[in-house]
């Protein structure tokens, strides 16, 4: 059965706190893997996708990575405007639909 | 920047009414989905929509659903008989097929009373 894992749940951190967030999964099929954040109430914003292994991508103060079983979100010296819920998402079929994961919400504090 | 918009951001019904939610995919774009989030919850996928039909749906997406691309810029989802348990947030998304990037709406939260 597929599964997926966001850890940790919640994470706080102060400013300039780097630190990573993980997506581990066991997922059959896989054809994408998604980081998506999500502020209070709002829609998920879109990050980043990687395909296969040892792909990185990098955004501002984020850096995503990929391996066979588990992603990453790096968050390098982040600010407090960097808070918020980021979604780990994958894509298994024709279609594109995504499956989320519980997400990781990130508190960074002055 | 083009942008995925939905109307309206708030909707508040009564059990048992037909509610139209109401979407704007990315004009290029030619895949369309509706997902849900309940408070507190995963985002769930609801469907998926291309070339005037529905391509995928989930358990969730039972005969109370129904989608539809009225004309060349809207996408909607019908709920007929609203219950309780469908008050969540509705999230329109579409996609860029060549880079296989879906964009997200900013929700409209629906509220069954």
């Amino acid at each position: 059965e597929d599964q997926v894992t966001q850890s940790p749940e919640a994470l706080r951190l102060q400013e300039g706190e780097s630190s990573s967030l993980n997506c581990s999964y066991t997922v059959s099929g896989l054809r994408g893997l998604f980081w998506y954040r999500q502020d209070p109430g709002k829609g998920p914003e879109f990050l980043f996708t990687l395909y296969s292994a040892g792909e990185e991508k990098e955004k501002e103060r984020l850096k995503a990575t990929l391996t066979k079983k588990e992603s990453f979100l790096h968050i390098t010296a982040p600010k407090p405007e960097d808070s918020a819920t980021y979604l780990c998402a994958w894509d298994t079929g024709g279609g594109n639909k995504l499956t989320f994961g519980t997400g990781t919400q990130l508190k960074v504090e002055l | 920047e083009p942008e995925v918009t939905q109307t309206p951001s708030h909707q508040v019904t009564q059990m048992g009414q037909e509610v139209i939610l109401r979407c704007v995919p990315i004009s290029n774009h030619l895949y369309f989905y509706w997902y849900r989030q309940i408070l507190g919850q995963k985002v769930e996928f609801l469907v998926s929509f291309y070339n005037n039909e529905i391509s995928e749906k989930s358990e969730i997406f039972d005969d109370q659903f129904s989608v539809e691309r009225p004309d060349g810029s809207n996408f909607t989802l019908k709920i007929r008989s609203t219950k309780l348990e469908d008050s969540a947030m509705y999230f329109c998304a579409s996609l860029n097929y060549r880079v296989g990037e879906q964009y997200f709406g900013p929700g409209t939260r629906l509220t069954v009373t």
